[in-house]
């Protein structure tokens, strides 16, 4: 299993662009990168996944090294509503493959 | 569509007691997990299973088992329950095929006393 290693909480300001870097060096050749977001009393819900370089959407921005072996998330111009646990998955979702989560960062934006 | 479906969404329970959470999903997804969440910590995995008639252990098993009824529903139970079982307990799915995003039901807060 891919172990992923996260920094537990960070701070942020509106309006400032957030970058959370994940780490995980055993990563396998089928293996996804996946970020989820969770408020309080609710399950976590999909942000991005990427396999290789990077990926944008409308919410983020996943940047992935060539080794593979970390990857940023990279949300742009935070407001107070970001205030979540960004969890960073790592493994091959896919055919019922044991998907194990880290401790998370807990990200807080303040006004 | 109604996505990850769990039931009870509270449950209180007396020590040794014994119950079932129910999970059910309307996305035709092969793949269904359980994790539960301890307060301020994150999602431990306890059992998933790959496909109808299939489940296999997760981070913590013990105490718990599961039955994949059918390929929409995937139950949990508690056989007999502790405080330590305490905890708010959550459902997923996810597709076959891919990089199998996981999709998430509400969660099921359960309290052992």
């Amino acid at each position: 299993l891919a172990k992923t290693t996260q920094p537990i909480s960070m701070d942020s300001y509106e309006g400032q662009e957030v970058n959370i870097t994940c780490s995980h060096n055993n990563i396998a050749t089928n293996d996804y990168i996946t970020w989820y977001q969770q408020f309080p009393s609710q399950g976590p819900r999909f942000i991005i996944q990427g396999y290789k370089t990077k990926v944008t959407n409308e919410v983020a921005s996943l940047f992935i090294p060539a080794d593979r072996k970390s990857s940023t998330l990279s949300l742009p111009r935070v407001s107070l509503s970001d205030t979540a646990v960004y969890y960073c998955l790592v493994g091959e979702g896919g055919y019922g493959n044991k998907l194990v989560f880290g401790a998370g960062t807990i990200l807080r934006v303040k006004s | 569509n109604a996505g990850v479906t769990q039931t009870p969404k509270f449950q209180v329970l007396k020590t040794g007691q014994s119950m079932t959470l129910q999970c059910a999903q309307d996305m035709n997804h092969n793949s269904m997990y359980w994790y539960r969440q301890d307060p301020g910590m994150g999602l431990r995995l306890i059992y998933y299973s790959a496909s109808e008639g299939t489940t296999d252990k997760g981070e913590v098993p013990n105490g718990y088992n599961v039955s994949r009824l059918n390929k929409r529903e995937f139950s949990l139970r508690l056989e007999s329950a502790a405080p330590s079982q305490t905890s708010v307990y959550f459902c997923a799915s996810s597709e076959a095929r891919g990089s199998g995003e996981l999709f998430f039901g509400e969660g099921s807060r359960l309290t052992v006393l």
